[in-house]
């Protein structure tokens, strides 16, 4: 069965710094989003990305983040000067249409220290 | 806006009891509803989901009716093993929107 898969699984690094979270979406889907979960707590909506562009973005989502597709496959998730409270696990997902769901990758668990 | 609100957990079962975890929505036009299971340390996966009202989406014995006219979604199974023990979320999602989760539900099944 298609997955969606992200990498790396686990990212461990220091305040202030920028990470990049990748993703490879399953190939015919045309919806994208990134998801994060704050250990223990509610999945946040991050934001969704379609025909190459955001669609779609939470509050959450400030100048801090940004998405790209910079090539056919791969979907990354870029956090610029990170802080304590980015930790969190953050999901990919992607669906060709609403109805048939989303297919979500395994998550990158992001410590910022 | 469009919500989704779960009952509250923890849930504690003993194996072969019978499940229910409520769920009910909130959401402008029709949604298509989801319940996902989150398996410790693992990402989540699509469980079942119905697109239409009065749908039944079922799938390793978790079954979930879509009633429109009380907007509900609960999960339910007749016997839980050890193994279903998780977080149960459910979700919606309108047209081509995001996917709006309920808080969770972690179900833990005592052998």
């Amino acid at each position: 069965e298609p997955e969606v898969t992200q990498t790396p699984s686990h990212q461990v690094t220091q305040m202030g710094q920028e990470v990049i979270l990748r993703c490879v979406p399953i190939s015919n889907h045309l919806y994208f989003y990134w998801y994060r979960q704050i250990l223990g707590q509610k999945v946040e909506f991050l934001v969704s990305f379609y025909n190459n562009e955001i669609s779609e973005k939470s509050e959450i989502f400030d100048d801090q983040f940004s998405v790209e597709r910079p090539d056919g496959s791969n979907f990354t998730l870029k956090i610029r000067s990170t802080k304590l409270e980015d930790s969190a696990m953050y999901f990919c997902a992607s669906f060709q249409t609403p109805a048939t769901g989303y297919t979500f990758g395994s998550g990158t668990r992001l410590t910022v220290v | 806006g469009d919500s989704v609100t779960q009952m509250e957990g923890p849930v504690t079962l003993s194996e072969e009891a019978f499940l229910t975890i409520n769920c009910t929505y909130t959401a402008t036009g029709y949604p298509s509803l989801f319940w996902y299971v989150q398996y410790p340390g693992e990402g989540l996966q699509l469980l079942l989901k119905a697109t239409k009202a009065d749908d039944k989406g079922s799938n390793k014995g978790f079954e979930a009716t879509y009633r429109k006219e009380t907007t509900s979604f609960h999960l339910e199974k007749g016997s839980v093993q050890v193994s279903d023990s998780a977080v149960y979320f459910c979700a919606l999602v309108v047209r081509a929107q995001k996917l709006v989760f309920g808080q969770g539900t972690r179900l833990t099944i005592n052998p």
